[in-house]
C-alpha cells in the first residue's frame, strides 16, 4: 500500500488477556520497526527485523512482548498478560534507508 | 543507556514569530531526524541530516547537524497555525538498528 497500516486503530482489553496488533508495512521495505509511546512520553524502541536476519528483539520490555514478521511483510505484536501499564500507543514503522514511515498506531487500553 | 535531551519540553509562541529548539545526545550520531507527530498519528519525517555540520531547509524549516555530532537544532520561521503538533529529534549511532528519540517539543501557535 501508500502507507504503513496498523490495526486495530484503537484496543481496550481486560488486564490479564492477551492482544495482536498488526502491522503492514509499505511493499518493498525490508526494515520494520516497533515503538511504544507511552502519554506524553517519547518513542520507546521495542524491536527492529530486517530482512530475513534475526529480529533485534534489545528493546522488548519483558517476555510477555513478542513479535515476528511473516514472509518479511506483515507484522503481529504480541503482548501476553496485559498489564495498565503496557497502556501505550503503539507504533510501526518501515523503511528502505535511513529515515522511518510512520503508521498511525494502535492506542491500547488496558482496564 | 542512550540519553537524548530535547528542550523546550513546550513552548507557546505567536503566529509569525520564529521557533528554536534543539536535542543533545551522550553519544556520537551519525544521522539526525526531526519528526511532527499531529494528534492521532504517526511522526512524518521533516528533515534528514547525514553529516555534521550539515545545515538543511525545507520550506520554513531549517535543521543543523551539529559540529560534535551530540547535537541538533531545528528553527521554523514565520511560524503558522498549522505548525501546532509534537516535534521530536531522532538520532542512529554508527552500527545501531534503530533510532533513539527525544522527548518532545509541544508547540502551540497563537493566531
Amino acid at each position: 500500500g501508500a502507507g504503513v497500516s496498523q490495526s486495530p486503530s484503537n484496543k481496550v482489553t481486560e488486564k490479564g488477556k492477551d492482544v495482536e496488533l498488526r502491522c503492514d508495512p509499505i511493499s518493498g521495505h525490508t526494515a520494520l520497526y516497533w515503538y511504544r509511546q507511552s502519554l506524553g512520553q517519547g518513542l520507546e524502541f521495542l524491536i527492529y527485523f530486517q530482512g530475513n536476519s534475526a529480529p533485534d528483539k534489545s528493546g522488548l520490555p519483558s517476555d510477555r512482548f513478542s513479535a515476528e514478521r511473516t514472509g518479511g511483510s506483515v507484522s503481529t505484536l504480541t503482548i501476553q498478560r496485559t498489564q495498565q501499564e503496557d497502556s501505550a500507543v503503539y507504533l510501526c514503522a518501515s523503511s528502505r534507508t535511513d529515515s522511518y514511515t510512520f503508521g498511525s498506531g494502535t492506542r491500547l487500553t488496558v482496564v | 543507556g542512550q540519553q537524548l535531551n530535547q528542550s523546550p519540553q513546550s513552548m507557546f509562541i505567536q503566529e509569525g514569530e520564529d521557533v528554536s529548539m534543539n536535542c543533545t545526545s551522550s553519544s556520537i550520531f551519525n544521522t539526525w531526524l526531526w519528526y511532527k507527530q499531529d494528534p492521532g498519528e504517526g511522526p512524518v519525517l521533516l528533515i534528514a541530516l547525514y553529516k555534521a555540520g550539515e545545515l538543511t531547509s525545507n520550506g520554513r524549516l531549517t535543521a543543523q547537524f551539529g559540529i560534535t555530532r551530540k547535537d541538533s537544532f531545528l528553527n521554523i520561521s514565520a511560524s503558522i497555525p498549522s505548525d501546532v503538533g509534537i516535534y521530536f529529534c531522532a538520532g542512529r549511532e554508527a552500527g545501531a538498528n534503530n533510532l533513539f528519540f527525544g522527548t518532545g517539543t509541544r508547540l502551540t501557535v497563537i493566531p
